[in-house]
């Protein structure tokens, strides 16, 4: 089983829509990410959770939401989507300082917003 | 297909030929650079990393050069493989929390 799970892996919704994507790891580490990808533009942190009680917004955290429901789970919600947040959504864990810093990722979830 | 990538730089090289991959960062305080691969349809991997105390570090088929002095990293890939083909993304670290991800780069592997 992946270590890193994403769910839904594709996703169609209009406009104006409330969305949530998920994310689960087997991994047990404490750190979650959530990044997107545009063409040409490499992965930009939306948010990031250090543990349960920790969260963080990254560069681009506006129209998004998250929660970490516990150290496995960390959802990303679209409170109102909008055509320019069409992007795949990757999310991704770290271990604990101190480690190398190697992120594991999702297999991304693809968003399109009409 | 796959969507991601559509305007990056792209090299194409034969297969059984070396490529080399570059990347310039921007943070002087970086401490530590990683290079992931992203296939299509899939998350990026990671390859290989480097701490800034040095220059040069290999793997299996895979070198990753670190200049400080232009802040310039660079992927060699000995012998590349049809597999090899994907975008490559370096990325860069201060020790804390945040990673800096690149645009990438594209590489075509001709058969």
């Amino acid at each position: 089983d992946a270590d890193v799970t994403q769910t839904p892996r594709n996703r169609i919704t209009k406009t104006g829509k409330r969305i949530m994507l998920e994310c689960s790891q087997t991994k047990g580490h404490d750190r979650m990410y959530w990044y997107r990808q545009d063409p040409g533009l490499g992965l930009r942190l939306i948010y990031y959770s250090f543990d349960v009680k920790d969260i963080n917004k990254g560069e681009i955290s506006d129209g998004y939401s998250v929660s970490r429901q516990a150290q496995a789970k960390f959802s990303l919600s679209l409170e109102s989507a909008i055509p320019n947040q069409t992007a795949l959504y990757f999310c991704a864990t770290s271990g604990l300082a101190g480690s190398t810093g190697e992120q594991f990722f999702g297999p991304g979830t693809r968003l399109t917003v009409l | 297909g796959e969507s991601v990538g559509l305007h990056l730089p792209t090299l194409s090289v034969q297969e059984g030929d070396n490529s080399i991959i570059n990347c310039a960062y921007s943070n002087s305080a970086s401490d530590y650079f990683i290079w992931y691969k992203q296939e299509s349809g899939k998350g990026p991997q990671f390859i290989i990393d480097i701490r800034s105390n040095m220059d040069k570090r290999q793997g299996q088929r895979v070198t990753v050069l670190l200049n400080k002095t232009v802040k310039h990293l660079s992927l060699q890939i000995a012998a590349t493989q049809p597999g090899d083909s994907a975008v490559y993304f370096c990325a860069e670290n201060t020790g804390g929390f945040k990673t800096i991800f690149g645009a990438g780069t594209r590489l075509f592997v001709k058969a």
